[in-house]
């Protein structure tokens, strides 16, 4: 079973516009990590946001918020106001913390392009 | 301020030839990952260094090998490289296995 899914292959948003990308994980560690990536073009996997299992608040920086919802398991990333410049390769990701590894587990990705 | 550097970002080999990729960090943290990504998918970890403990993923073949001279260096030896072994080879730190940072990737064509 997937422990990572996102069901988005692809989104398209107009510039200025919030867009919503969709994560959703399995697990059964009480103690784990969700993060998101971009991955442009160019290659680079850039960390945007990370949100534990125990924090109580939804993590926010700058325009990327992760809208986290335990008792659902998901772990949508929201971008708001979009630029050009978001377009690229969402990974939505995850680390179960009692685990003896440090294994990122991700998602297949969710392309978003992002229009004037 | 690069924080992760790989090297070359680009490398083109021949089936069957010997290559090795590098890393390099100025962050200090003490877990090195290399990650395998083929076009359109996600990436795929082929082993860590925890500190000085290397881990193996249980599905990386015995053709990739990896060595971790000090905290700041790590290497991917791909022994003979198939054509099944093009792909971007991402490096990529942590410190105690929380948010990991990736360097640029090296593109690896095989011809």
């Amino acid at each position: 079973a997937q422990k990572i899914t996102q069901t988005q292959p692809g989104m398209f948003v107009q510039e200025k516009e919030a867009v919503t990308l969709d994560c959703t994980y399995d697990t059964s560690d009480p103690s784990y990590g969700l993060f998101w990536y971009k991955q442009p073009s160019s290659g680079e996997m850039i960390f945007l946001i990370y949100q534990g299992s125990y924090d109580q608040q939804n993590a926010t920086e700058g325009r990327y918020s992760l809208n986290f919802q335990k008792a659902r398991k998901s772990a949508n990333l929201v971008i708001s106001a979009s630029q050009l410049g978001d377009s690229a390769m969402y990974f939505c990701a995850m680390r179960e913390f009692s685990q003896a590894g440090t294994a990122l587990i991700f998602g297949k990705g969710t392309t978003l392009s992002v229009s004037s | 301020d690069a924080m992760v550097i790989q090297n070359p970002r680009y490398q083109v080999t021949q089936f069957g030839k010997p290559v090795t990729l590098s890393c390099s960090q100025t962050l200090n943290h003490n877990v090195m990952y290399w990650y395998q990504q083929k076009s359109s998918q996600a990436p795929k970890l082929l082993f860590h260094y925890y500190d000085k403990d290397f881990n193996n993923e249980a599905d990386t073949p015995d053709n990739f090998q990896s060595r971790r001279p000090n905290t700041s260096f790590c290497f991917l030896d791909i022994r003979s490289p198939g054509l099944g072994d093009a792909a971007m080879y991402l490096c990529a730190t942590s410190r105690e296995g929380l948010e990991q940072y990736f360097g640029p990737g090296t593109r690896l064509t095989v011809t």
